[in-house]
Parts: C-alpha cells; sequence; structure tokens
C-alpha cells in the first residue's frame, strides 16, 4: 500500500543552525511533491514545489531536494529561527495521471528552533 | 482576495446531531477538497470537487457524511448522525487548476466535537 513517512514527529533545534526534515514513501510514483507549512489552529500554507525531474529548488532559506531513487525528499531551513517553529508536512501527488490534484500529506514533522 | 472561508470555526455538538460544515473557496479556483485532520490519522482526503461536479468521494468515510458544491462559491460537509470518533478538525481547500501541479490553499478549518 501507497505509504509516506515524515522522519520524526518533533525536532528540536538551536537557532542559527540548518535544521533537516526528511519524507520518504513508498509504492508511489509521484510527479511532483510539497512542503507545507502548519501553524498551531490554521490550515497548511504552501512553502515549495519540487518535480520529478528536478533534484533541487530553493526559496530564499529553504531548500527541498528530491530523489527518486531513494524515493525521499529532504527539507531543509537554513539560520532557523524561531519564527520557523511550527510542523511541516509533506505532500505527494497521487500521481493517477494529469489534473487529478489529489494529494496525500505525511503526518508531519513539528518543528520547535530554540533561541 | 479572503482566501477560503470556512464556518463555524468551532462546533460543539453532541452524538446523533447533524453537523453542517461549510465553505467559500478562493473566487475563480475550478476545484474545491475536504480534509480531515487528527492526531492519529493526520491530514486525510475525504472528497473533491471540479467545477462543483464530486470526481472523487473515496475518502469518506461512511455514508453518514455526505458533501455538495451547489455552485462555484459554496460547499457543504454534513455529518448525519455524528458520532465522536468524527471529532477533529476539517479543513477546506481549493485550486486553480488549468495545470498539473497547483498548489492548495487551505482555510483555516473548522474544529469538531461530537460529546
Amino acid at each position: 500500500s501507497q505509504k509516506i513517512e515524515q522522519n520524526s514527529e518533533a525536532l528540536n533545534i538551536q537557532e542559527g543552525k540548518t535544521a533537516t526534515l526528511t519524507c520518504n514513501y513508498t509504492n508511489y510514483s509521484p510527479a511532483y511533491l510539497q512542503w507545507y507549512r502548519q501553524d498551531p489552529g490554521r490550515g497548511p500554507v504552501f512553502l515549495l514545489l519540487i518535480r520529478e525531474n528536478e533534484k533541487e529548488k530553493r526559496k530564499e532559506r529553504l531548500k527541498v531536494t528530491f530523489d527518486t531513487t531513494l524515493k525521499q525528499s529532504l527539507f531543509h531551513i537554513t539560520a532557523s529561527q524561531p519564527a520557523d517553529s511550527a510542523t511541516y508536512l509533506c505532500a505527494l501527488d497521487r500521481g493517477s495521471g494529469a489534473g487529478s490534484y489529489q494529494l496525500t500529506f505525511g503526518k508531519g514533522t513539528k518543528l520547535s528552533v530554540i533561541p | 482576495d479572503a482566501g477560503v472561508i470556512q464556518s463555524p470555526r468551532h462546533e460543539v455538538t453532541e452524538m446523533g446531531q447533524e453537523v453542517t460544515l461549510r465553505c467559500k473557496p478562493i473566487s475563480g479556483h475550478d476545484y474545491l477538497f475536504w480534509y480531515r485532520q487528527t492526531m492519529m490519522r493526520g491530514l486525510e482526503l475525504l472528497i473533491y470537487f471540479n467545477n462543483n461536479v464530486p470526481i472523487d468521494d473515496s475518502g469518506m468515510p461512511e455514508d453518514r457524511f455526505s458533501a455538495k458544491m451547489p455552485n462555484a462559491s459554496f460547499s457543504t460537509l454534513k455529518i448525519q448522525p455524528s458520532e465522536p470518533r468524527d471529532s477533529a478538525v476539517y479543513f477546506c481547500a481549493s485550486t486553480l487548476g488549468g495545470g498539473n501541479t497547483d498548489t492548495q490553499y487551505f482555510g483555516p478549518g473548522t474544529r469538531l466535537t461530537v460529546l
């Protein structure tokens, strides 16, 4: 069966360090992968998208990698700040064809950046 | 644009009662999604619509759940009768469509508690 795993439920990191979150999947052939941020009491907010033929994508302090051989995506936040504390979700399209727009989400990793 | 609007934000009801959750997607978006989020199961897709037509309702847990989209600016998710295990946060999301990688914009969610 299809499965998405995010490496840990919680990750604590010191301010200024690089946070690395992992998303592994099995039995998927996604065309793309997305990362979302969710703050308490709010809906997820889109951060980055990476396609299957892209190795890396960057946006300001964020970097995402996508290895379709390992079936893994890494999400990095460099120079982390307490304001980066949130839950981060990875999401994969279901690979059911163009225009399906159906996403399957991981359970998320709660990141805490300690001042 | 005001973003995706959901109401109510919180709902407390007793087992057996009917519950109706409401959603207004972003104007012009062709796709609307209903999700449920719990600690145990994470964020799960229940049903999605394209141009007001239900496309995939395979995530709807059982016949007690129903969803409608009478027009492009309004959708409802109804639970009748409600049960304590339905307690969760329900999110509505919308996306523009027209491509293969459109990101989803989430509403603030409705926190449902069934006593």
